[in-house]
């Protein structure tokens, strides 16, 4: 079955600081990865994805993800985190016959100090 | 381009009635996703359309239905209204060829139901 695990629900982490989101998956055929943010009220924006080829990946506003096979998973990281990265973010999962179709996480909410 | 667009933004309904919601894709794209976001079940898959078709469904009950017109714009209709129904919804758009293709979302509607 089809599914993607975010362990964390809630996040806090201090301005400046690094941040590593988690996401495991379970797919039966060869998964395309996508990460997604989320303002309050608004709709998902695509931060990056990984198709195939080199295993990290490198998205938009400073994120890069890496693909880890062995370990079925797809973390997100940001070495300095700024205030207004403050969102909700969802690791997303899809391939094989489901065109259109994509497998969200739960979501992991980031909340940012100053 | 214009990106995804979604009317209305807000819809407040009662319980027994039925509600429309409108999706205008990015032009060109031919394939249009809907979700459902809710605070206890996440994003989940209503159904999708590609050329006035749909390809997949998710597991709602019937009372939630699509289509998809020629321009590719799509319509999602919810009767029967329940107060669970109460979520955003949130229609997504791609060209729809390939199976590794990124979403493009809308920034939803709001649906509220008393």
């Amino acid at each position: 079955a089809q599914s993607v695990t975010q362990p964390d629900i809630h996040i806090t982490v201090s301005e400046g600081a690094s941040l590593e989101l988690r996401c495991n998956y379970s797919y039966g055929a060869t998964p395309y990865l996508f990460w997604y943010v989320q303002s309050p009220g608004q709709g998902l924006q695509l931060l990056l994805k990984y198709f195939s080829g080199d295993t990290l990946v490198q998205g938009i506003k400073g994120f890069e993800a890496e693909f880890k096979r062995s370990q079925s998973s797809f973390n997100l990281r940001k070495p300095s985190v700024h205030w207004s990265d403050a969102a909700e973010y969802f690791c997303a999962v899809g391939g094989g016959s489901t065109l259109g179709r994509l497998y969200f996480g739960r979501g992991t909410q980031l909340t940012v100090w100053p | 381009k214009a990106g995804v667009t979604q009317t209305p933004r807000y819809l407040i309904k009662t319980r027994g009635q039925q509600v429309t919601l409108s999706c205008s894709p990015i032009s060109g794209h031919r394939s249009v996703s809907w979700y459902q976001q809710t605070p206890g079940q996440g994003l989940q898959f209503l159904f999708e359309y590609f050329s006035e078709t749909q390809r997949n469904k998710g597991n709602f009950p019937g009372r939630f239905s699509g289509r998809q017109f020629s321009n590719s714009r799509s319509e999602m209709n919810v009767s029967t209204l329940e107060l669970g129904d109460s979520a955003l919804y949130l229609c997504a758009s791609s060209p729809g060829q390939a199976t590794n293709e990124k979403l493009f979302f809308g920034s939803g509607t709001q649906l509220s139901v008393l």
